[in-house]
């Protein structure tokens, strides 16, 4: 699970700026998941990407937030105009082509907005 | 969709004592329930996992049960140590269809008292 990267590690932003999330998955995993994690709180689902589709997003939020994940490069997690109630930590997980694989999570992102 | 209970949300032992979350779950399509421990500022981390072909999965002090009839499942840790020190996320999956995402329950607060 080392393998899966993600920056910046720790992220301060002011309310109304953007916030960009990287997230490059494990060597060999096309999936992508991305989960949110408010402070003494457990993980909450975003959204689940496949290369170049978006599979899943029902957990993120429809206004200012957007995923993609590229046929080349990291998926990313954009969050425009943040608000002081964006400040958590967003981790990605990855997993391989088939169902129910494990998920792997990375370091997190840790979003503060001012 | 989902959703995810666990029980309890803090416990305590005595080192060398054993631990026992417990989970229950709502989608009987859930067939996949990993279990995470997470340090403080740290990815949380897969230590077992367990599908529902199996009633009981074991990795050394771990141990996981599942009873799909009742849709709960429960870690059994033994012998606890300091280290095993964390919170402790359960989670349910469904392993087939496009909804893949983990659904966690809020965690539980373990300390091992030395």
């Amino acid at each position: 699970n080392a393998g899966v990267m993600q920056n910046p590690r720790h992220l301060v932003r002011r309310r109304g700026q953007e916030a960009r999330l990287r997230c490059s998955p494990m060597k060999g995993h096309s999936h992508v998941y991305w989960y949110r994690q408010l402070p003494e709180e457990g993980l909450k689902f975003m959204v689940y990407l496949q290369k170049e589709n978006i599979i899943d997003e029902s957990g993120m939020p429809k206004e200012r937030f957007s995923a993609e994940f590229p046929k080349e490069g990291p998926s990313i997690l954009r969050i425009q105009q943040v608000v002081r109630g964006d400040s958590a930590a967003y981790f990605c997980a990855s997993g391989r082509n088939r169902g129910g694989d494990t998920q792997y999570f990375g370091p997190g992102t840790r979003l503060t907005v001012l | 969709g989902e959703n995810v209970e666990q029980h309890p949300s803090t416990l305590s032992v005595q080192e060398g004592d054993s631990a026992v979350i417990k989970c229950t779950y709502s989608d009987s399509a859930s067939n996949y329930f990993p279990w995470y421990k997470q340090e403080l500022g740290k990815r949380p981390q897969l230590i077992i996992d367990i599908r529902s072909n199996v009633g009981e999965k074991k990795d050394q002090r771990i141990a996981v049960t599942l009873n799909k009839t009742a849709k709960h499942f429960s870690l059994h840790i033994t012998e606890t140590q300091p280290e095993d020190s964390a919170v402790y996320f359960c989670a349910a999956s469904p392993d087939t269809g496009s909804a893949r995402q983990l659904t966690f329950g809020s965690g539980t607060q373990l300390t091992v008292l030395p």
